[in-house]
């Protein structure tokens, strides 16, 4: 399994920013996926997770991010994405990729580092 | 929902055994069989090491190993070994939500 995130980077307060999750190794279609972040120096938390498109392929999201964030996925592509609008400071942290079955996280990307600053 | 309750750090001396604990409440920890235990050295991304409160994925040594009593999940980690010097972190499950402990840093003396 490899999971592959890309799209971090500087953003200022208010703007956008889209990310990706490159993955192989595994069945990505009959996945469930999910992004997890950590502030820097701080503990992991829970952004969202999206169903297979056989289960609908809708969306969980965190309160912090409700409103704000979209996830969604390209089986066809094997790739998942994180869109984040309105982004504030405290959307500040790595950004990891994982795979989501049944209440864990059993595969892990590298995550890749968003900063929103001005 | 707030974050779950784990100490913030936690050691033992090479050989002996430590547990770290992870309190929530009947609506998250208590109210599910999903509690999952991660460990994460420093630059790293975190590794799967117990899901479903108390199973190891393929390849997680045997020291480690997870219970759950009511609101309460305990991760213990045998024979300890330099290697498991990290931080660790429990999570649980809570309906259309998950919600990660505070982390506790394990130093091996």
């Amino acid at each position: 399994v490899q999971l592959v995130e890309s799209g971090g980077g500087l953003v200022k307060p208010g703007g956008s920013l889209r990310l990706s999750c490159a993955a192989s190794g595994f069945t990505f279609s009959n996945a469930w996926m999910s992004w997890v972040r950590q502030a820097p120096g701080k503990g992991l938390e829970w952004v969202g997770r999206i169903r297979t498109e056989t289960q609908g392929g809708t969306a969980d999201y965190a309160a912090p991010v409700k409103g704000r964030f979209t996830i969604s996925r390209d089986d066809s592509k094997n790739t998942l994405y994180l869109q984040m609008n309105s982004l504030k400071s405290e959307d500040t942290a790595v950004y990891y990729c994982v795979t989501y079955d049944l209440g864990y996280f059993g595969f892990w990307g590298q995550g890749t580092l968003v900063t929103v600053s001005s | 929902q707030s974050a779950l309750t784990q100490p913030p750090s936690a050691s033992g001396s090479p050989g002996q055994s430590v547990t770290i604990s992870c309190t929530g409440t009947s609506s998250d920890v208590g109210g599910y069989n999903h509690v999952s235990w991660y460990q994460q050295h420093p630059g790293r991304a975190p590794k799967l090491m117990i899901y479903e409160v108390s199973k190891r994925p393929s390849g997680v040594p045997d020291r480690f190993s997870g219970s759950k009593s009511g609101n309460t999940a305990s991760l213990t980690v045998s024979g300890l070994q330099a290697e498991d010097e990290a931080d660790y972190y429990c999570c649980s499950y809570a309906g259309n939500n998950l919600i990660f402990g505070g982390g506790t840093k394990l130093t091996v003396l």
